[in-house]
């Protein structure tokens, strides 16, 4: 177990709907992390929050949208979908480090089928 | 951003060590090298990350070279529960993260 949560584990929806997936960090990280991961791809990088703010932007589509919290968990928010939006979406939370790169600690994912 | 270059698959016997070589050129001076692993329908799990030399850790061992132009990361005698994907990555402070497409490694018994 990572710490990090992610909700729901599954969604089903149809075409041009809209969606919200939520976000856990492990307790004190403040960076949240979100990746789309297809079938039998690589993990494609969306975007990065630190401590509210936006940090790293990826290939995100103007249809998704994210935030971070207060409380620091972190929501993507995809709409308009299309049946190739249907992915698993992880996130990752990394915490403060006295040298290297953070390590990202990954939840279990959602899965996302858009019909 | 550094891209790298990894195999994309390799297959093994089990008990036997497995190196997985990652190539990145245009590594930058405050890069670091990290290795994740990630099992099907799974979030990637972070495995081992350096600098330079060799790092090792109860599950690893990261060589790099002096150049840092690439690296190596060595599991010991591989076991079935290995099979899994590899990801090389190149990172430094708050960039955008490329995990790629990774090397799927098959452990055969």
């Amino acid at each position: 177990d990572s710490g990090v949560t992610q909700t729901p584990k599954h969604l089903i929806t149809a075409t041009g709907q809209r969606v919200t997936l939520r976000c856990s960090p492990r307790s004190g990280d403040l960076s949240v992390y979100w990746y789309q991961q297809s079938l039998d791809q690589g993990l494609q990088f969306l975007i990065h929050y630190y401590n509210g703010e936006e940090r790293a932007k990826g290939n995100i589509l103007e249809r998704f949208s994210a935030q971070q919290f207060p409380d620091l968990h972190s929501e993507l928010n995809l709409s308009s979908l299309e049946l190739g939006d249907s992915a698993l979406y992880f996130c990752a939370s990394s915490g403060r480090r006295d040298r290297g790169v953070n390590e990202q600690f990954f939840g279990p994912g959602t899965r996302l089928t858009v019909l | 951003l550094a891209k790298t270059t990894q195999p994309i698959s390799m297959d093994s016997y089990e008990g036997q060590e497995v190196n997985i070589t990652c190539s990145h050129n245009n590594i930058a001076t405050n890069d670091y090298i990290t290795w994740y692993q990630q099992f099907p329908s799974q979030g990637p799990r972070f495995i081992i990350q350096g600098y330079k030399t060799k790092v090792t850790n109860e599950v690893a061992s990261l060589f790099i070279p002096a150049d840092r132009k690439s690296s190596t990361l060595s599991l010991p005698r591989v076991s079935l529960s290995d099979t899994a994907v590899y990801y090389c990555l190149v990172v430094g402070g708050y960039q955008k993260v490329t995990f790629g497409t990774g090397t799927k490694l098959q452990v055969i018994p």
